[in-house]
């Protein structure tokens, strides 16, 4: 079974202030997607960013950012300048199964409070 | 706006009974979905894979017949929990892919389904 590990169970960060989630995973797959998704305490999923395992640039999108390494099978979302509404559960998220059907598996996620 | 549709977004039902939560994709045509279940302050948990026309493929564990999955039309999949015991009380969240080339997964809002 694919096994995704975000250490961090817990974060602070000061508003307006850089902060970093890790996430690292395991895969056989050469082709793959690796995604990031945020979990407000209302239960939805908000898709954050994504990244092809073939793409060459660490993705990114708007204040959220991707340190992807591939050799490492890392991919580190960095949220710059924190806000109160950043406050959420954020989980890392590959792909995994036949191209089409992939399904996303999911990591045990980190709780990232912004502080005032 | 919200591409997929779940609902109820939450339900108390009677140990003993059935409940049935629709997943559906309104902006495009969804050949797979997936079905998540979300324990509190766990990680979502892959299901199951539905497949229109075709049976559900179940992740190790899941009991088939007690979660009955109907993948009727290419934007509607069903999810029913027979006989509904409290320790199936959780979060059940559905996901599908565009499939014209969008990367992104997109989610219903999740049902919060209680057993008393």
């Amino acid at each position: 079974a694919q096994k995704i590990t975000q250490t961090q169970p817990g974060m602070f960060v000061q508003e307006k202030e850089a902060v970093t989630l890790d996430c690292t995973y395991d895969t056989s797959d050469q082709s793959y997607g690796l995604f990031w998704y945020k979990q407000p305490s209302s239960g939805e999923m908000i898709f954050l960013i994504y990244q092809g395992s073939y793409d060459e640039q660490n993705a990114t999108e708007g204040r959220y950012s991707l340190n992807f390494q591939k050799a490492r099978k890392s991919a580190n979302l960095v949220i710059s300048a924190s806000q109160l509404g950043d406050s959420a559960m954020y989980f890392c998220a590959p792909e995994r199964g036949d191209t089409g059907r992939r399904a996303l598996t999911f990591g045990s996620g980190t709780r990232l409070q912004v502080q005032p | 706006g919200a591409v997929v549709s779940q609902h109820p977004s939450r339900v108390i039902c009677k140990s003993g009974t059935s409940v049935k939560i629709e997943c559906r994709s309104l902006d495009f045509q969804a050949t797979t979905m997936f079905w998540y279940r979300q324990f509190p302050k766990q990680s979502l948990m892959l299901m199951a894979t539905s497949n229109e026309g075709s049976k559900a493929t179940y992740e190790q564990g899941v009991e088939k017949d007690k979660f009955l999955i109907n993948h009727a039309s290419l934007t509607l999949s069903t999810l029913t929990v027979t006989s509904a015991h409290p320790e199936d009380s959780s979060f059940y969240i559905c996901s599908a892919k565009d499939p014209r080339g969008n990367t992104e997964a997109f989610f219903g809002q999740g049902t919060r389904l209680t057993v008393v």
